[in-house]
């Protein structure tokens, strides 16, 4: 069946080092991925999304990478900061369902 | 801007007891609107979704049931509370497929 899953469920990083976080899915008919951040107590907040037909795509001190050909999505944080510290789900949409399938997370731990 | 709005943000009922969770958007029209379950620690499971008022998707059997009003309101409901229902409640928006959705706040729901 469908499933998004992450590599590993926490990731600690010192403050002002990049942090890579990694996601594998299986469904290939997927074609549209979207990184959400969760902080304790509140709904997952959009931070930035990508479409099959590229590569990569980048935002302020994010970036996102899909290797559709070994089915993996990384989220690239640059110069990690104590306000990054959350849990971050990728997230596939297949085909214009409109119905998104979350991966369990991962918790980013940012030490200062 | 668009927002969206949940209420209560906690909630304790005893078991066997009706539910009301309200969700509304502001700033949006016609948007499609999303219910979704998380349990601790773990990703989001879409319970409901409807592109419309009145149109209304399940996608995991359960003992709740969603209804749309009016455009901008989406509504979770239950008639008899289990204790399996405890969880974190989220609503979410999208302008249409294959687009971001945008979270509310949730609802931790705890059932005794």
């Amino acid at each position: 069946g469908e499933s998004v899953g992450l590599h590993l469920p926490t990731l600690s990083v010192q403050e002002g080092d990049n942090s890579i976080i990694n996601c594998a899915y299986s469904n290939s008919a997927s074609d549209y991925f979207i990184w959400y951040k969760q902080e304790s107590g509140k709904g997952p907040q959009f931070i930035i999304d990508i479409r099959s037909n590229m590569d990569k795509r980048q935002g302020q001190r994010v970036t996102v990478l899909l290797n559709k050909t070994v089915k993996h999505l990384s989220l690239q944080i640059a110069a990690t900061q104590p306000g990054d510290s959350a849990v971050y789900f990728c997230a596939e949409e297949t085909s214009n369902t409109g119905k998104l399938i979350f991966g369990q997370g991962t918790t980013l731990q940012v030490k200062p | 801007s668009q927002t969206i709005h949940q209420w209560p943000a906690t909630l304790v009922q005893p078991v066997g007891s009706p539910l009301s969770l309200e969700c509304t958007v502001e700033g949006t029209s016609n948007p499609n609107l999303y219910w979704y379950r998380q349990a601790a620690g773990r990703g989001l499971q879409l319970l409901f979704y409807s592109v419309g008022i009145g149109q209304i998707s399940s996608e995991v059997p359960q003992n709740l049931s969603a209804s749309r009003p009016q455009d901008r309101q989406f509504i979770l409901s239950s008639k008899k509370l289990l204790l399996s229902d405890s969880g974190f409640y989220l609503c979410a928006w999208s302008a249409d497929e294959n687009q971001p959705q945008h979270f509310g706040d949730g609802t931790r729901l705890s059932i005794l």
